[in-house]
């Protein structure tokens, strides 16, 4: 994930909005993702947005792309308890003709009731 | 939706046994297959692809002898963690993806194994 960069952590008050912030470095990437993993569990794809894209939302999320900084967010409205996890953005690379996820490290949201 | 499965969930073992770990896509076919490795708090690392009907591909610094990988048909990738020591207790997850075109696939992602070696 050294490529693909968050801050670690995020704290909000129930029912606040939660912005997680991602840069990346491959600017030919193609799509970018959101995904959520909670505790011992796999990944949960939450979201994903074409690079031609601005903005893309779906319910409580919005994910917002500065393609210019290379800069990704995810933002999620009336955040719940439940949103608590650990989030990951990732982007889209075609190396040696493969076809590759590569992840950032990761922003824990925690949620306070 | 969309369903990978990982089996087992878990597993403990002695170091110097070898742990196999299989990955399966239960509603669609995948000719390709990926394996991450994720320690604690921290982020997924790609091991290897796993390609149906040839070898796989490994990232650089992956001993491909220490985790070898069958991908035997399309809904199955196997994982073998062989002669495992403690330094390869990990949380190992798989992915495929949904269609087979390049950079439009989905990539669903199995709930993962924790190896604990002793």
């Amino acid at each position: 994930g050294e490529d693909v960069e968050q801050s670690l952590f995020l704290s909000v008050r129930e029912g606040d909005s939660s912005v997680i912030n991602c840069t990346y470095t491959d600017s030919s990437s193609t799509y970018l993702y959101w995904y959520k993993q909670e505790p011992g569990a796999g990944l949960q794809l939450l979201t994903y947005i074409f690079s031609n894209m601005d903005m893309k939302q779906d319910q409580r999320l919005t994910v917002l792309l500065n393609k210019k900084d290379k800069h990704l967010s995810l933002r999620i409205a009336d955040t719940q308890t439940g949103d608590s996890a650990i989030y990951f953005c990732a982007e889209s690379r075609i190396e040696d003709s493969s076809y590759k996820l590569i992840f950032g490290s990761g922003t824990r949201l925690l949620v306070r009731p | 939706g969309a369903v990978v499965s990982q089996h087992p969930s878990w597993v403990i073992c002695k170091s110097g046994t070898s742990v196999k770990i299989e990955c399966r896509s239960l509603d669609f076919q995948a000719t390709t297959m990926f394996w991450y490795r994720q320690f604690p708090k921290q982020s997924l690392m790609l091991m290897a692809t796993s390609n149906e009907g040839s070898k796989a591909t490994y990232e650089q610094g992956v001993e491909k002898d220490k985790f070898l990988i069958n991908h035997a048909s399309l809904t199955l990738s196997t994982l073998t963690v062989t002669s495992a020591h403690p330094e390869d207790s990990s949380f190992y997850i798989c992915s495929a993806p949904r269609l087979q075109g390049v950079s439009t696939d989905t990539q669903y992602f199995g709930p993962g194994t924790r190896l604990t070696v002793l």
